[in-house]
């Protein structure tokens, strides 16, 4: 079945620091990929989307590229503030699934410092 | 502009007792979902509700009912709790395939 798999944290980092979150997917189709961000105490929002290969997703200084040949979506951002601290979660939904349903990873916290 | 609203916030729960979580969704949406979400495994999926009427079982139901009580609510109901079930569990909602979900803020249960 469809899985997403993604760097373990936490992730440490001082502020304006560069961060990357690893994201790799199996799928038997062509999923859509998301990443969610989940700050301490609330639920999940989303933070960017693609929906086919090589489409870049972004949103509040974060990216990720779509990479099919690498099944690939990695999340990235060039300077990260202390307010970016949360716990971020890659995940795809199968395109052949009619309802919607979302694979999650196991998410990655991250921490930035002052 | 509520989004997906989560009844209660918390609540403990002693082995053996019952109790319904409540959701609701103000954006129309048609597919519903509940989700628990424990330490280091993400989320993992309850039951789903593609439309008013119908539920499906997802990765984890065992343990589990669920009603879609209207286009807009969906309950997650424990008939007989255990310890194995303290986690957050979080409703959410969406148009269809491929379009983003979104979430209620979660509910915290601790079963004792």
């Amino acid at each position: 079945g469809d899985s997403v798999t993604q760097m373990e944290g936490p992730v440490t980092l001082s502020e304006e620091a560069f961060l990357t979150i690893n994201c790799t997917y199996t799928a038997t189709g062509y999923p859509s990929l998301f990443w969610y961000v989940q700050y301490p105490g609330e639920g999940l929002q989303l933070l960017l989307k693609a929906t086919k290969a090589d489409d870049k997703g972004s949103n509040k200084g974060f990216e990720a590229t779509y990479r099919k040949e690498t099944t690939s979506f990695h999340l990235e951002k060039g300077s990260v503030q202390v307010s970016d601290s949360a716990v971020y979660f890659c995940a795809l939904s199968d395109r052949t699934d009619s309802w919607g349903k979302l694979q999650f990873g196991a998410g990655t916290q991250v921490v930035v410092t002052p | 502009n509520a989004g997906v609203t989560q009844t209660p916030k918390f609540q403990v729960l002693k082995t053996g007792q019952s109790m319904t979580l409540q959701c609701a969704q103000d954006m129309n949406h048609n597919s519903m979902y509940w989700y628990r979400q424990d330490p280091g495994m993400g989320l993992r999926l309850i039951y789903y509700s593609a439309s008013e009427g119908t539920t499906d079982k997802g990765e984890v139901p065992n343990g589990y009912n669920v009603s879609r009580l209207n286009k807009r609510e969906f309950s997650l109901r424990l008939e007989s709790a255990a310890p194995s079930q303290t986690s957050v569990y979080f409703c959410a909602s969406t148009w269809g395939s491929n379009q983003p979900q979104h979430f209620g803020d979660g509910t915290r249960l601790s079963i004792l």
